[in-house]
């Protein structure tokens, strides 16, 4: 267990709805990263928040996008949903900027 | 951050060492050699890192090489739960950089 949970575990719904999934750091950890891993193009880096601050963005669509609380939780919103969007989402989490990152058990979504 | 290149796949039999090698040999001095491993469809699970020497903790070992062009990840006794997929990553520490795995090694221990 690495400490960082995520909910759900998944997820089904069709295409062009809108879905948000949610990601809880370990505790202490400030930053916040989302991955993608789907069948043809493996574990992608989408986006990284730092203390509430967007820090990076990798692959992420301009139909995602997502944000980190006070709190520090995560939130990924996924939009106008395709059936390629189907797929693992993972977030990591991290002490600082570039600490080791722990990974979340994923949520799993499927476009119908 | 270097690229690096790793078998596809490997067999190890239960009980016994498993040695998997990584080349990275456009490596930088800021750089640091990481390892995960994802067991099917699991969160990558973080194993071990290192820069320079060789680094033992209660998963595994990480030897570089002097020049440190490849490394390899080191299961003293793999077990069935050992079969994942082994990512090797470089990294650098220094300053900012994402995570960037490539395609790993499937290995499968067998009974």
């Amino acid at each position: 267990d690495s400490g960082v949970t995520q909910t759900p575990k998944h997820l089904i719904t069709a295409t062009g709805q809108r879905v948000t999934l949610r990601c809880s750091p370990r505790s202490g950890d400030l930053s916040v990263y989302w991955y993608q891993q789907s069948l043809d193009q493996g574990l992608q880096f989408l986006i990284h928040y730092y203390n509430g601050e967007e820090r990076a963005k990798g692959n992420i669509l301009e139909r995602f996008s997502a944000q980190q609380f006070p709190d520090l939780h995560s939130e990924l919103n996924l939009s106008s949903l395709e059936l390629g969007d189907s797929a693992l989402y993972f977030c990591a989490s991290s002490v600082a900027l570039s600490d080791t990152q722990y990974f979340g058990p994923g949520t799993r979504l499927t476009v119908l | 951050d270097a690229k690096t290149t790793q078998p596809t796949s490997m067999d190890c039999a239960e009980g016994r060492a498993a040695n998997l090698p990584c080349n990275h040999s456009t490596i930088s001095g800021n750089e640091y050699v990481y390892w995960y491993r994802q067991i099917h469809s699991q969160g990558p699970q973080y194993i071990i890192h290192g820069l320079k020497n060789n680094e033992t903790n209660e998963m595994a070992s990480l030897i570089i090489t002097e020049d440190r062009k490849s490394s390899t990840l080191i299961l003293p006794h793999a077990t069935l739960r050992d079969t994942a997929v082994y990512y090797c990553i470089v990294r650098d520490n220094s300053g900012y950089s994402t995570l960037t795995f490539g395609k790993g090694t499937m290995l499968l221990v067998s009974p």
